[in-house]
């Protein structure tokens, strides 16, 4: 069963600019979240997707945008990127189980962004 | 304001000896507990996990505890090996579903 695939996974890019990034869930799994992991900071919660809607959102700017595709495939999006968003961004992917349970997610290898 | 607290960033163990990683949490509405293991460059793995209705959970050498009272929890690797060398993260949900808190990590080296 393949992972979780997200692509690039390196990327340079110029203050100002905006970078879209590449996430395709592990089948089966139809929720994705996003992860912002910064030296010191941990991993910050980003967005979760269900079904090509939002469900849950953390405290980002509105710089910062996704999407999820019928397929549950997901893209995240930054616009007018400032140096302080180079960071390591992670997509996990999770089964959608009933309210009251719990499962774990699966991460992949992640997207190296650096902003300069 | 962070959720999920790892105090320790490192921690350094004799091959063959027990590790043990601390987590603290303030949050009384998590009811899920994960610990990650992530090597430079690649994702978090997927560790262990415990629900708040149990104290611990075990697999293989990998052992959770779970105080609820005391908002902790602890991850136990015994025996400790060379490969268990990463960086451990916990992290918990709860209320808001597949949402994850994490902590800042612990960086794990384990002595041959």
């Amino acid at each position: 069963k393949a992972g979780v695939t997200q692509t690039p996974r390196y990327l340079i890019k110029t203050r100002g600019q905006q970078v879209t990034l590449s996430c395709s869930p592990i089948s089966g799994h139809r929720s994705v979240s996003w992860y912002q992991q910064t030296p010191g900071q941990g991993l910050q919660f980003l967005f979760e997707y269900f079904s090509e809607t939002q469900r849950n959102k953390g405290n980002f700017p509105g710089r910062f945008s996704g999407r999820q595709f019928s397929n549950s495939r997901s893209e995240m999006n930054v616009s007018t990127l400032e140096l302080g968003d180079s960071a390591l961004y992670l997509c996990a992917s999770s089964l959608d189980i009933p309210q009251g349970m719990n499962t774990e997610a699966f991460f992949g290898q992640g997207t190296r962004l650096t902003v300069v | 304001d962070q959720q999920v607290k790892q105090n320790s960033p490192s921690l350094s163990v004799q091959e063959g000896r027990i590790s043990i990683l601390n987590c603290d949490y303030t949050n009384s509405m998590f009811d899920y507990f994960l610990w990650y293991k992530k090597y430079p460059a690649e994702g978090p793995t997927f560790l262990i996990s415990i629900s708040s209705i149990k104290d611990k959970n075990e697999d293989g050498r990998f052992t959770v505890f779970l105080n609820k009272s005391a908002k902790h929890l602890s991850l136990h690797i015994v025996p400790s090996q060379p490969g268990d060398s990463a960086v451990y993260f916990c992290a918990a949900s709860g209320y808001t579903g597949n949402q994850f808190y994490f902590g800042t990590g612990t960086s794990l080296t384990v002595i041959p």
